[in-house]
């Protein structure tokens, strides 16, 4: 009964550096989406897939790249980690996109830090 | 443009007590999706419910019921004889059937419910 699945949970990273946030979801869903929590800021959207083999820009993409890899995984990758990343980082999946009246269900959050 | 509005940024009670949180939303859309998610002070967002704009009837789930109201634009979450396990951040969202909004969530900015013993 996972459902969705990133990782890693933590992550402290050094300014410039790189790194990726992987999610797997289980529940053979088309669409798949990265957001981003910060205090104050609810919930932004990054990017999103909405089917295997397409990916968009969300409302906060700069800094960011993404590969769906199948339609199992969509990762985010940050290629020069700066400080204004720091968040709390939300993979999710719907069945279609949103626009269809689907639920999206999320992981369970990344926190990432950076230095 | 489209808006959720969570005026209500905190909220303490004790327990047994009622609660009401509010959710004010702005769409031109005609079909449009509201949502209830909980986060737990684990951090994790656990979908409550989903609301389509062609019903209006009122949900009741257990100690949860949710009031929708197009004529006010509202979309308020009751929970009844609160516990200290409801405590957690509620975020109340919207998607749009048309429109950019239509590929992902409008988030409000969150109530957070501390119900104390």
């Amino acid at each position: 009964n996972a459902g969705v699945t990133q990782t890693p949970k933590f992550q402290v990273l050094k300014t410039g550096q790189s790194m990726t946030l992987q999610c797997a979801q289980d529940m053979n869903h088309n669409s798949m989406y990265w957001y981003r929590q910060d205090p104050g800021m609810g919930l932004r959207l990054i990017y999103y897939s909405a089917s295997e083999g397409t990916t968009d820009k969300g409302e906060v993409p700069n800094g960011y790249n993404v590969s769906r890899l199948n339609k199992r995984e969509f990762s985010l990758r940050l290629e020069s980690a700066a400080p204004s990343q720091t968040s709390v980082y939300f993979c999710a999946s719907s069945e279609h996109l949103l626009n269809s009246g689907n639920t999206i269900y999320f992981g369970e959050g990344s926190w990432l830090t950076v230095v | 443009a489209q808006k959720v509005t969570q005026a209500q940024t905190e909220i303490s009670v004790v327990e047994k007590e009622d609660v009401t949180l509010d959710c004010v939303y702005e769409t031109r859309d005609t079909t449009y999706y509201l949502f209830w998610y909980k986060q737990p002070p684990s951090g994790e967002l656990v979908f409550l419910i989903r609301r389509n704009s062609f019903d209006e009837q009122n949900e009741i789930s257990g100690r949860y019921s949710w009031n929708f109201q197009k004529s006010t634009s509202s979309f308020n979450f009751t929970i009844t004889a609160s516990q200290v396990v409801d405590s957690a951040v509620y975020f109340c969202a919207l998607s749009e059937a048309h429109g950019q909004a239509g590929t992902a969530l409008i988030f409000g900015k969150g109530t957070t419910l501390s119900v104390s013993s």
